[in-house]
This record gives structure tokens, C-alpha cells and sequence, in this order.
């Protein structure tokens, strides 16, 4: 059970999408649609932000969405803002729950 | 809505157990739509979840914890646990419970989380 692949840090301006890619395998990511995605203040809780690859809970805003192809899941942030800059984690579920390393998103 | 939160001891000895509690508020850990879960966070680094247990009892954990970890459910309590043995430094992390339903397979409610170190 590896860890899912992410950038270490992307960044942006204000007003830009950034996306941020989740690379797993045909065993996690490529085989099923849970896949999730969560945001990351320092110090607090992960937030689930997408799940079963593009749904997004009630209350999150619709500037977050999810895709995927292939064995590769994406996040996409349309306009940024200055409260976007977070940590992001991807996660798969395949019988067990595996994550990202986490991408450091910075809002210039 | 549903509130988690951990709860013991801060610092652990070497090669002793960790152990730790979740106490669900605003639900019920033997409702039978959701997984509870253990996941956790080494300082500066990335989220590795632990294992959840289910109502029956059922449990499921990380293949690379498995030998040293348990999760057990107090249904009285509304409560559930988990233990960690034969610790070493590297198990020093901020440990979160989190609920996570059946049909979404993604925790979507997590405790705050707590810091559990291990030294001597």
C-alpha cells in the first residue's frame, strides 16, 4: 500500500485555478471512485472538500472540483483566493484507505 | 451534527502502548451507516490512516500497523479506542478519530486531533 502522488507545493494569484494532480494506480485511484479530497489549516483538522471523485459536501464552495483519469485524480480551485492557501491531500479507498503526501498550495 | 473528540495521555514510552479514546457526541457509533476511524499525522508530515471498526465489531487496519494496532468499540459509552504497542519515536503524531460513512468511503467528520509523543 504506497502513498498516492502529489506535487509538494503549487501556487497562484488571486483569481487564477490552480489543479492539483493525484497520481495512484489501477489498484486504488484507477479502479474505483472513491476518491476524496481535503483541505488542511495549520494546526487544524483535514476538511473533506470532494468526495467519490468530483461531489462536493454541503457548505463547501463550488470553486473546488474534482476529476479523474485514469489512474490519476485531480483537484481543481477556480479563483483562487487568499484563503485557499492550505494544505491538500488527496485519499483512495480500495478495501483500505491510502493518502497523498499532501500539496502546499500558496497564494501569491 | 456529530462531534469526535480524542482524549489521553500526551507523552508514551518507548516500546509501550499508546492509547487513545474518540467520544462521539450527536450520534451513534452503533449506527450502521458509518466507519470509525483512526487516522493520524507526524509532525510536518503527511495524513496515514491507522484502521476503522465498524458496529459489529468488524475491524480493518493498515497492513504496515496491523501487528501492533487494535480498535475496539465501548457501544455503552458511545465511545471507541485504539491501541497502539511497542511504540517507537517514529509513532509520534497528532492522532484524529473521524467518522466516515459506508456509502462515501471518505471521513467526512474528524475530532481535533491529539499530539501524542514518545520518548523516554
Amino acid at each position: 500500500q504506497s502513498a498516492l502522488t502529489q506535487p509538494a507545493s503549487v501556487s497562484g494569484s488571486p483569481g487564477q485555478s490552480i489543479t492539483i494532480a493525484c497520481t495512484g494506480t489501477s489498484s486504488d485511484v484507477g479502479s474505483y471512485n472513491f476518491v476524496s479530497w481535503y483541505q488542511q489549516n495549520p494546526g487544524k483538522a483535514p476538511k473533506l472538500i470532494i468526495y467519490e471523485g468530483s461531489k462536493r459536501p454541503s457548505g463547501v464552495s463550488n470553486r473546488f472540483s474534482g476529476s479523474k483519469s485514469g489512474n490519476t485524480a485531480s483537484l481543481t480551485i477556480s479563483g483562487v483566493q487568499p484563503e485557499d492557501e492550505a494544505a491538500y491531500y488527496c485519499c483512495s479507498y480500495a478495501g483500505s484507505f491510502v493518502f497523498g503526501g499532501g500539496t502546499k498550495l500558496t497564494v501569491l | 451534527q456529530v462531534q469526535l473528540q480524542e482524549s489521553g495521555p500526551g507523552l508514551v514510552k518507548p516500546s509501550e502502548t499508546l492509547s487513545l479514546t474518540c467520544t462521539v457526541s450527536g450520534g451513534s457509533v452503533s449506527s450502521d451507516s458509518y466507519y470509525w476511524n483512526w487516522i493520524r499525522q507526524p509532525p510536518g508530515k503527511g495524513l496515514e490512516w491507522i484502521g476503522y471498526i465498524y458496529y459489529t465489531g468488524s475491524t480493518n487496519y493498515n497492513p504496515s500497523l496491523k501487528s501492533r494496532v487494535t480498535i475496539s468499540l465501548d457501544t455503552s459509552k458511545n465511545q471507541f479506542s485504539l491501541k497502539l504497542s511497542s511504540v517507537t519515536a517514529a509513532d509520534t503524531a497528532v492522532y484524529y478519530c473521524a467518522r466516515d460513512s459506508t456509502s462515501t468511503a471518505a471521513p467526512d467528520h474528524w475530532g481535533q486531533g491529539t499530539l501524542v509523543t514518545v520518548s523516554s
